[in-house]
């Protein structure tokens, strides 16, 4: 009954991989985001989409491309992984406009070596 | 652009001890304001929200938060902290109408036992 889940947890993978991170709600919420933390805690939004259509779409390189199949999923791709991406991603829903505040995944560690 | 602020970045504190932790913010409409808590190793929690209504707002785990508008400020008090409330605390500000949540960078509580 997890509200937002996220997979993998963990994932750790060579410098010019590609990876994607799966994230999935089950709230009925419209909006969800992809956050990503570095290693000093600092959180920062990366996309925003409100049922299918992106909202957010911050300065992160073009190597970062999120898909939403549908409302309740956003997934997160990203392409010839460098070791800056080295963080953890966090995804997030809300309802529109975000006064109930936002729910977070649990969040997925990448250690790109 | 809205900036959110935290006055410390990491306190100490021994258990029992009285908690305030500062947040203030630089926009000027209107904002709705949240607390969220990060145990460590673990994803972002909501701790409480404002709103409108009254400026001393009550969250879970005993926190409560004032809200003083004319300070621009959310700052985040405990009366007695457990050695359980070690965690990272970030406030957040989301504007009126606005979708993105803007986070502060964190204050790392260190509650000694």
């Amino acid at each position: 009954d997890t509200a937002v889940s996220q997979t993998p947890k963990y994932l750790v993978t060579q410098m010019g991989n590609d990876k994607s991170i799966k994230c999935e709600q089950n709230l009925g919420h419209d909006t969800m985001y992809w956050y990503k933390q570095d290693s000093k805690k600092f959180l920062k939004i990366m996309f925003s989409y409100n049922n299918k259509e992106l909202i957010i779409n911050e300065t992160v390189p073009n190597r970062f491309s999120p898909k939403s199949p549908d409302k309740a999923h956003l997934n997160l791709h990203i392409n010839s992984l460098e070791l800056g991406d080295s963080a953890v991603y966090f995804c997030a829903s809300s309802q529109w406009q975000g006064r109930d505040g936002y729910t977070f995944g649990s969040g997925t560690r990448l250690t790109v070596v | 652009a809205q900036s959110v602020s935290q006055h410390n970045h990491h306190v100490i504190l021994s258990e029992a001890a009285s908690l305030e932790l500062g947040c203030n913010y630089s926009y000027g409409g209107t904002v709705n304001l949240f607390w969220y808590v990060q145990y460590p190793g673990q994803h972002l929690q909501l701790l409480l929200k404002y709103f409108s209504g009254d400026p001393l707002v009550k969250g879970i785990k005993g926190f409560e938060a004032e809200f003083i508008k004319s300070k621009f400020s959310f700052n985040l008090r405990k009366p007695s902290v457990q050695w359980s409330d070690t965690a990272e605390y970030f406030c957040a500000v989301n504007e009126g109408y606005g979708q993105n949540f803007v986070f502060g960078p964190g204050t790392r509580l260190s509650v000694l036992p």
